[in-house]
């Protein structure tokens, strides 16, 4: 009964590789996000989806899509990996004003 | 600029000892405030919330924090620390105007035995 789930939880890849990162939440929530934490441990946004639509997009190259196919689930793809992108990635969500839940993260790798 | 500032980038305290973790923020109109706690290769877990009410809200494991709005601040506080309490703190606001959230940078807490 996991309440954020991401898959995978770690991803190796050379640079150039596309790869997708799953996220799906069982809570209901309506608002779902995509982090980013560098290795100093600073998190940023990157991406909030509300009941499936996009409403905040930061300042993320547009190899980053993201594509919510309904309100449980937040994917996140990314083209033409670079090592910078080597991060960890957290999926969260949430009700419209209330604290978030957060996936257990996924680790990427890019070499 | 909106803004979450953590001053410390870490916290030593000893086990047993009182402790607080500072976070002063600065948005436009109401803030909804937010502590989190990371423990390694974990996801992010919530704490505690102020949004309106009391200034002291009280949360999991025994924290509190306290909402002062003439100090913009919002510190973390725990009356007995617990070697357990070591981890990752982050404070985080979101605007009213547009639900953005935007998180402190963290700061790390130490309990010595």
């Amino acid at each position: 009964d996991t309440a954020v789930s991401q898959t995978p939880k770690y991803l190796v890849t050379q640079m150039g590789n596309d790869k997708s990162i799953k996220c799906e939440q069982n809570l209901g929530h309506d608002t779902m996000y995509w982090y980013k934490q560098d290795s100093k441990k600073f998190l940023k946004i990157m991406f909030s989806y509300n009941n499936k639509e996009l409403i905040i997009n930061e300042t993320v190259p547009n190899r980053f899509s993201p594509k919510s196919p309904d309100k449980a689930h937040l994917n996140l793809h990314i083209n033409s990996l670079e090592l910078g992108d080597s991060a960890v990635y957290f999926c969260a969500s949430s009700p419209l004003i209330g604290e978030q839940y957060f996936g257990p993260g996924t680790r990427l790798t890019v070499t | 600029a909106q803004s979450v500032a953590q001053p410390e980038d870490q916290v030593k305290v000893a086990e047993g000892n009182p402790l607080t973790v500072k976070c002063t923020y600065s948005v436009s109109g109401n803030p909804y405030l937010f502590w989190y706690v990371q423990y390694p290769n974990r996801g992010l877990q919530f704490l505690l919330k102020y949004i309106t009410g009391d200034n002291l809200v009280k949360g999991s494991y025994g924290f509190e924090a306290e909402f002062n709005k003439s100090q913009t601040s919002f510190h973390l506080k725990k009356p007995s620390a617990l070697v357990s309490d070591s981890a990752l703190y982050f404070c985080a606001v979101r605007r009213e105007a547009d639900d953005k959230i935007i998180f402190g940078k963290g700061t790390r807490l130490h309990i010595l035995p």
